[in-house]
């Protein structure tokens, strides 16, 4: 039973750049959310995607878009990057948009240069 | 906005003392507080939670109290080990319009031997 898995582990953009994330969910779950972890800080919350559908949105700008796929995998989308947006992006996953644990993956670290 | 507060950001015992961390939680809506471990360069793994319906709940050196009328939730960690060392953090998660999981800012745990 695979956990949840994150692809590419590491990346290195420049200023302007774009970028995609990829999450794919423990298996049997059907909800996705993502996270940004700064050095030292703890996860803020992203968004939620449930049935294909972003249903919860923390406070970040319109540059973070995403979207869920109906095998419940999930893509992370941030536009014209800033130094700023270097992080851990961590993903989530968990049964009925919420109703029980969530499962983090292994993240990936997005260096902005 | 919601908020979790989370104190001491940095925690120092010694091998088989006690260590208590403590959160503060702003959204009086929050029904599920989790308590997540992550060791370095890895991904938060969930130790314990308590939802709103109970007080306290306990596993083995691991214990979580809730007092819902002040918005307090602490984690206890008795018997400490070297292998107990890490950063902690705090959550809580509201389901009103959705589900958003708010992290505290963490709490470095350094257990010496």
């Amino acid at each position: 039973d695979a956990g949840v898995t994150q692809s590419p582990t590491h990346l290195i953009k420049t200023r302007g750049q774009q970028v995609t994330l990829r999450c794919s969910p423990k298996s049997g779950h059907d909800t996705v959310s993502w996270y940004q972890q700064a050095l030292g800080q703890g996860p803020q919350f992203i968004f939620q995607y449930y049935e294909e559908e972003e249903r919860q949105r923390g406070n970040f700008p319109d540059r973070f878009s995403g979207h869920q796929f109906p095998n419940y995998s999930s893509e992370l989308n941030v536009n014209a990057l800033l130094l700023g947006d270097s992080a851990l992006y961590l993903c989530a996953s968990s049964f009925g948009q919420g109703l029980w644990d969530q499962y983090f993956g292994p993240g990936t670290r997005l260096l902005v240069l | 906005g919601e908020n979790v507060e989370q104190h001491p950001s940095t925690l120092s015992v010694q091998e088989g003392d006690s260590a208590v961390i403590k959160c503060t939680y702003s959204d009086s809506a929050s029904n599920y507080f989790p308590w997540y471990k992550q060791e370095l360069g890895k991904r938060p793994q969930l130790i314990i939670d308590i939802r709103s319906n109970v007080g306290e709940k306990k596993d083995q050196r691991i214990a979580v109290t809730l007092n819902k009328t002040a918005k307090h939730f602490s984690l206890h960690i008795t018997e400490t080990q070297p292998e107990d060392s890490a950063v902690y953090f705090c959550a809580a998660r509201s389901n009103t319009g959705g589900f958003k999981t708010i992290f505290g800012a963490g709490t470095r745990l350094f257990v010496k031997a």
